[in-house]
Order: C-alpha cells, then sequence, then structure tokens
C-alpha cells in the first residue's frame, strides 16, 4: 500500500508564473489536508478537502491560492502569480475518516520562487 | 488560541546516550492530543507518538518515551539509546479534537553524533 505521494518533489518558479503541486493519497482514503511549512518552522494549516469538496479553507491565502480533490484524479494546490514569498515545503496529509489523530503525510513539494 | 513552544532550537548527542527534547503548549481545553513528529532529511513526516491527554498513562513507543505533565502543560520526548538515523527535525504537535487542524511547534532539529 503506498504511502501518501507528492509530486514534483521540487518545483522551481519564476516570479508571476503558476505552482501545481500534486497529491495522490493514500489508497482508500478521501480526506486530504495540505500543510505549508516556511523555512526554519513549523507546518501551518491550509485546507482540507474531501472528494469533490473543500471543507475548511480558513488556513489558505485568500488571493492566488486554491485548491480542489476532483471525484477521479490527485488533489491539486494551485498558486498563481508566485511570488518569493511563497518559497516553502508544500506537505499532503491523507486519512481514512475524518480526523487528524492519525494523518499520513507525504514527503512534501519544495517550491522555489526566483 | 492554542500554541506550542518548543525552547531547544538544536541539539547534539552522543550515539546510545538518551536525550530529551521540551515542549510546552497552551490550552484552555481539558481533552486533546499531542504529538511528535520526526522529519528527516528526506523531509518526510514521520508520527513518532501521540497522547491523548484524557490518559494519565505516558506513551511510549520501543525507545520513544513522552513525560507528560497535564497540569504544567508540558510534553517532552525521551529518546533511550539514540542511533544515527534519529538524526532529524523533530516537531510537537497539538490537536485539540479530531476535527481540529493541528498546531506545529517550530521544531528542535537534533544531531546524533557517531
Amino acid at each position: 500500500n503506498a504511502g501518501v505521494m507528492q509530486n514534483p518533489r521540487h518545483l522551481v518558479r519564476r516570479r508571476g508564473q503558476e505552482a501545481r503541486l500534486r497529491c495522490s493519497p493514500m489508497k482508500g482514503h478521501s480526506h486530504v489536508y495540505w500543510y505549508r511549512q516556511l523555512p526554519e518552522e513549523g507546518l501551518k494549516f491550509m485546507v482540507y478537502l474531501q472528494k469533490e469538496n473543500i471543507i475548511d479553507e480558513s488556513g489558505m491565502p485568500k488571493e492566488r491560492f486554491s485548491a480542489e480533490f476532483p471525484k477521479e484524479g490527485p488533489s491539486i494546490l494551485r498558486i498563481q502569480q508566485v511570488v518569493r514569498g511563497d518559497s516553502a515545503a508544500y506537505f499532503c496529509a491523507s486519512n481514512r475518516d475524518r480526523g487528524n489523530e492519525k494523518l499520513f503525510f507525504g514527503s512534501g513539494t519544495q517550491l522555489s520562487v526566483l | 488560541a492554542q500554541t506550542v513552544t518548543q525552547s531547544q532550537p538544536e541539539m547534539s548527542v552522543q550515539e546510545a546516550e538518551t536525550v530529551t527534547l521540551s515542549c510546552t503548549y497552551d490550552t484552555s481545553e481539558n481533552n486533546y492530543y499531542l504529538f511528535w513528529y520526526k522529519q528527516p532529511p528526506s523531509r518526510q513526516m514521520i508520527l513518532v507518538i501521540r497522547q491523548e491527554a484524557y490518559k494519565q498513562q505516558n506513551a511510549t513507543e520501543n525507545r520513544f518515551s513522552v513525560n507528560f505533565q497535564k497540569a504544567a502543560k508540558s510534553f517532552s520526548l525521551k529518546i533511550s539509546d539514540s542511533q544515527l538515523g534519529d538524526t532529524a527535525m523533530y516537531f510537537c504537535a497539538f490537536i485539540k479534537n479530531r476535527d481540529d487542524k493541528i498546531i506545529f511547534g517550530k521544531g528542535t532539529r537534533l544531531h546524533i553524533l557517531p
């Protein structure tokens, strides 16, 4: 049973470009969470999705950031018009049921904005 | 608002020694969950140990154990017989209930020296 898969592992973008980060949850998991880790910081919650629904996006910046988890395919975190401050590691976690007490994390995508 | 504080940014110990990582938190909740996550250089977030606040017994997982002091709001991690593979960032984390987002501390970078 493969773990949570995130790709790409590293993503380099120039300012103003778009970044798309993909997350395939563990098999049988329908709950996906995105967290962001700034340098020398802990992870911070961004958004919680179930299949086709955004449940909690209280940690998402109001502009330029969006997330989806379609019925088929991976969850996508999309950042439009990236800026240097978006440089961070973005982690996805999944769970079979609703609940954060036992999340399975991916290895993250390191986004670098030049 | 809940906060998690790790007062030791970095620590080094010799292989086979015992090391204790500190964590304090602030909450007005009576029931909650506490975690220690390990982040090795691969960046994978690995759950090391979990403690439910209503359980008085300290959680243990092989060489890893916690000292949970609920009144003092302290949750330290003890690693016995440390191994080179224990070298990683360690994050203390908190959720007030299963539906809540995880709040992470800033981490302690642990070096195990040969």
